[in-house]
C-alpha cells in the first residue's frame, strides 16, 4: 500500500526557511513523478511543484518560483521541498503526491499524502 | 494558465437525491481531468480520474462524463457518507488547476 509521510512544518517568520520532506513507501520510488500541493486555510488546493521519476527535471507554479526547490532522494525515497523567501501567504497544509508515471508528462495525481501545516507569521 | 469553473458553489442535499456537479476549463483538456473529495481536516481523496474511470475502491453510485472543456460529476443515490467538499482539477498542461470546490451538506 502506497504511504507518504511528509515532515518539517513548523511556524517561521516572514522572511525566513524550511525544508519539507516526504518519505514514501509501498512503491518502486524511482518509477514516478513526485508533487507538492498546498491548500490555505479555507481554499481550494493549489498545485506548488513536481519532479521527475529520475529528477531530471522540476517544474513550478509562478507563485513560488526563485522561491522554492524541489530535489528528490531516490536512494532514501524522499522528496523534498526547500522554502525560503517565505511569505504569510505561504501559510497553507503541504501534501506530498505520488503521479501514476515516470516522465515530465506525468501530470496525474494517484495518492495524497495527508498533509503538514506550515504557518508563516510574526 | 487554465482555469477551473465548478457550479454550483455550494449544494444541499437529502440522503438518496441524485446530485450533479459541473466543471468547466477555460481550454481543452481533452479528458485529462480528475475528482475529489475532501471533508474537514482531511487529505482530498481521488474519486475519477481520466473524465470518467472510477478509482480503485470507490463506490459505483459516483460517476464522471465529459470532455473537452465541461464535466460532470454525479452521485446517484446520496449517502451520508458522500456529504463533502469536492473539487475537479485538470492535468493536461501545467501549472495543475483546480476548481473552487462545491460543498455538499445535508438538506
Amino acid at each position: 500500500e502506497v504511504a507518504l509521510v511528509e515532515s518539517g512544518g513548523d511556524l517561521v517568520q516572514p522572511g525566513g526557511s524550511l525544508r519539507l520532506s516526504c518519505v514514501a513507501s509501498g512503491f518502486t520510488f524511482n518509477n514516478y513523478a513526485m508533487f507538492w500541493v498546498r491548500q490555505a486555510p479555507g481554499k481550494g488546493p493549489e498545485w506548488v511543484s513536481s519532479v521527475t521519476g529520475s529528477g531530471d527535471a522540476t517544474y513550478y507554479a509562478d507563485s513560488v518560483k526563485g522561491r522554492f526547490t524541489m530535489s528528490r532522494d531516490n536512494s532514501k525515497n524522499t522528496v523534498y521541498l526547500q522554502m525560503d523567501s517565505l511569505r504569510v501567504d505561504d501559510t497553507a497544509v503541504y501534501y506530498c503526491i505520488k503521479s501514476d508515471c515516470s516522465g515530465g508528462g506525468c501530470r496525474r495525481i494517484a495518492s495524497w499524502g495527508q498533509g503538514i501545516l506550515v504557518t508563516v507569521s510574526s | 494558465d487554465i482555469q477551473m469553473t465548478q457550479s454550483p458553489s455550494s449544494l444541499s442535499a437529502s440522503v438518496g437525491d441524485r446530485v450533479t456537479i459541473t466543471c468547466r476549463a477555460s481550454q481543452n483538456v481533452n479528458t485529462l481531468l480528475a475528482w475529489c473529495q475532501q471533508k474537514p481536516g482531511k487529505a482530498p481523496k481521488l474519486l475519477i480520474y481520466r473524465a470518467s474511470t472510477l478509482e480503485g475502491g470507490v463506490p459505483s453510485r459516483f460517476s464522471g462524463s465529459g470532455s473537452g472543456t465541461e464535466f460532470t460529476l454525479s452521485i446517484s443515490s446520496l449517502q451520508p457518507d458522500d456529504f463533502a467538499t469536492y473539487y475537479c482539477q485538470q492535468y493536461a498542461s501545467y501549472p495543475l488547476t483546480f476548481g473552487q470546490g462545491t460543498r455538499l451538506e445535508i438538506k
